[in-house]
């Protein structure tokens, strides 16, 4: 089955533009989906099939998919976008989740 | 509104057994695969088994194989995650999410604590 590799940690300055990469062999090929979660809080869908965002997603996320790599992209972080992260993939024995990635908005 | 409650969490002991419950509403639950993914405290999300729209097809993550069974009423709109032969490993916030096949999961209940004591 696949694993999807995460940063542990990202940190991003206020205003700024924060990556969050999500690594597997050929990842491309697959629709990878991302999610926010905050402390307490069940995780929230924020891209879905790579690069699309859900009814309600502020336009400062984004996403791509490009060879071995997915990347969920927030433009103008904003304090209220410090959150973990996970992206997710359908595999053939089931549903893969990343590490996920810890944002700090400094 | 779409909604998914979770209940059926709580202490139990090594060993023991424990039935979770998940109830939708807002939508047509007969339609969608349903999930339960799982976090254990400080760690990511894993997941741990599916079911198909009709109950039909299962799938589950090979640690829960044999010992965790889901099910689905749909008459009741009602999602069930039976856990046996429980381990301190199995200690998590079990959340219940709907998904179409291959599709992401749209919309996730609160989830609902289940530990596991020795």
């Amino acid at each position: 089955s696949y694993d999807l590799t995460q940063p542990l940690s990202v940190s991003v300055a206020l205003g700024q533009t924060a990556s969050i990469t999500c690594g597997a062999d050929n990842v491309r090929s697959r629709n990878v989906h991302w999610y926010q979660q905050k402390p307490g809080q069940a995780p929230m869908l924020v891209i879905y099939r790579d690069k699309n965002r859900p009814s309600g997603i502020p336009e400062r996320f984004s996403g791509s998919n490009s060879g071995n790599t997915a990347t969920l992209i927030i433009t103008g972080a904003q304090a209220g976008d410090e959150a973990d992260y996970y992206c997710q993939m359908w595999d053939t024995s089931g549903v893969v989740f990343g590490g996920g990635t810890k944002l700090t908005v400094l | 509104e779409v909604q998914l409650v979770e209940s059926g969490g709580g202490l139990v002991q090594l060993g023991g057994s424990l039935r979770l419950s998940c109830a939708a509403s807002g939508f047509t639950f007969s339609s969608y695969w349903m999930t339960w993914v799982r976090q254990a405290p400080g760690k990511g999300l894993e997941w741990v088994a599916n079911i198909k729209p009709d109950g039909g097809d299962k799938f589950y993550v090979d640690s829960v194989k044999g010992r965790f069974t889901i099910s689905r009423d749909n008459t009741k709109n009602a999602l069930y995650l039976q856990m046996n032969a429980l381990t301190a490993e199995d200690t998590a916030v079990y959340f219940c999410a709907r998904c179409l096949w291959w599709e992401p999961f749209d919309f996730w209940g609160q989830g609902t604590l289940v530990a596991v004591s020795s």
